[in-house]
């Protein structure tokens, strides 16, 4: 079955870039899209972004001016970078597949695979 | 602060049913599709539900959703311990600001 598996650093010093990579196993990367999602400490899940296997993007605007999703369909890989952190970047980071599409009434939009998380830590 | 609003913690004994509520508006509950989410302990979120009320393969049906209006609601019949969990519901926002959005999540403790 498909299975998605987070890597990258677990420190990252404010101010620099954090960066994160998603690896795709056992199903195909096209035809999909892939999305970003954290969890910080004490508070709820937050939508990051999505990226089409085309290379489409959409960004949660509140870190829209901070974030790049990228895709590498030949690797079966894709890849989070958010610059300027800060201590409130600290969560676990999510991998997830998303199912998402315009139904008779509305829009569909849920997240049907997961990758087991990062924890990212932003700290001098 | 959450775009979509959930009860911090629930409880129930076992055998019991529990609700959990989530609230939004018309640029999210109220037009577009709901999903649920259950966090097991040191786990990754898993989907229970989507598209307000289906469940994907794999799922007992002592988890079931609903939607109403601009709030939506995940019931949870015969609890077990091992339901305890926290339970997020998710969405797409149409408004200005459009984007997925999430509840804040709920706690349950099956007593």
């Amino acid at each position: 079955q498909v299975q998605l598996q987070e890597s990258g650093p677990g420190l990252v010093k404010p101010s620099e870039t954090l960066s994160l990579t998603c690896a795709v196993s056992g199903g195909s990367i096209s035809n999909y899209y892939w999305s970003w999602i954290r969890l910080p400490p004490g508070k709820g899940l937050e939508w990051i972004g999505f990226i089409f296997y085309t290379g489409n993007t959409n960004y949660n605007p509140s870190l829209k001016s901070r974030v790049t999703v990228s895709i590498d369909t030949s690797k079966k890989q894709f890849s989070l970078r958010l610059s300027s952190v800060t201590a409130a970047d600290t969560a676990v980071y999510y991998c997830a597949r998303l199912r998402r599409g315009e139904l008779i009434e509305g829009s569909t939009w849920y997240f049907d695979l997961w990758g087991r998380g990062s924890l990212v830590t932003v700290s001098s | 602060q959450s775009v979509l609003t959930q009860p911090p913690s629930v409880s129930a004994a076992p055998g019991q049913k529990v609700t959990i509520s989530c609230s939004g508006s018309s640029s999210n509950i109220g037009n577009n599709y709901v999903s649920w989410y259950q966090q097991l302990p040191g786990t990754a979120p898993r989907l229970l539900i989507f598209d307000n009320n289906k469940r994907p393969p794999g799922i007992p049906d002592r988890f079931s959703g609903s939607r109403s209006g601009t709030s939506a609601t995940l019931g949870i019949t015969g609890l077990q311990t091992g339901d305890e969990a926290d339970y997020y519901c998710g969405t797409w926002d149409s408004s200005l600001s459009a984007g997925g959005v999430f509840g804040g999540g709920t706690k349950l403790t099956v007593l």
